[in-house]
């Protein structure tokens, strides 16, 4: 069955220091991958998806994420953190029209 | 071009009530999810349904929560004689209708989600 893992339910990054939030993910089949970013008393927004077409997705807001099958991960990268990038980020893995989340990494920007 | 819609946005029950919340989709798109957050856990799938069908409830407690979708009006979320338990953001996301080859790959739109109180 398809899931995902997210590493760290909190993570602390100063301002313009580099974004990592980490995920694996399992799936019998090559899966389809998500990350989506909530913002406080918001709903869910796509920031990036992997669709098998390239394995260096390029997302909204500089974010970026890479593919592994080797490693069975989709990490979520950015260069330099901003204060706007404070939020909470979900990795999220397809089973066929449902979408299993993660548990969420809190992103905290450090000043 | 609105969103996904729910309402209410927040809502306060006493234990034994009965909670009713609404989501409409996104215009053109014919499938919604329904999700309930918690601190720290994530978002988990409750339900998958299409028009006037309940295509997926894996994730739905079997007593006391049902969910519709009709042919004409919002979609429903119910949960009967509420306990403190079901306190909760839901959050409902719509997705075009998908085929064979783009299964799997549609994205979901979220609404803002619906903060359920039950005192």
């Amino acid at each position: 069955a398809q899931s995902v893992t997210q590493l760290g339910s909190h993570v602390s990054v100063s301002e313009g220091a580099l974004v990592l939030l980490r995920c694996n993910y399992s799936s019998s089949v090559p899966p389809y991958l998500f990350w989506y970013v909530q913002y406080p008393n918001q709903g869910l927004q796509l920031l990036l998806k992997y669709t098998s077409a390239a394995t260096l997705v390029k997302g909204i807001n500089g974010f970026e994420a890479e593919f592994k099958k080797s490693e069975t991960s989709f990490h979520l990268t950015k260069p330099s953190a901003h204060m706007s990038d404070a939020a909470e980020y979900f990795c999220a893995v397809s089973l066929g029209d449902k979408i299993i989340f993660g548990k969420g990494t809190r992103l905290h920007i450090l000043p | 071009n609105a969103g996904v819609m729910q309402n209410p946005r927040h809502l306060v029950r006493r234990r034994g009530q009965e909670a009713r919340l609404r989501c409409s989709p996104m215009k053109g798109h014919s499938h919604v999810y329904w999700y309930r957050q918690l601190p720290e856990e994530g978002l988990k799938f409750m339900v998958y349904l299409q028009k006037e069908n309940i295509i997926d409830e894996s994730g739905m407690p079997k007593e006391r929560f049902s969910a519709e979708f009709p042919k004409e009006g919002p979609s429903i979320l119910r949960i009967q004689q509420v306990v403190r338990g079901d306190s909760a953001a839901y959050f409902c996301a719509s997705s075009p209708p998908t085929s064979g080859i783009t299964s799997g790959a549609n994205v979901l739109t979220f609404g803002a989600g619906s903060r359920l109180t039950v005192l």
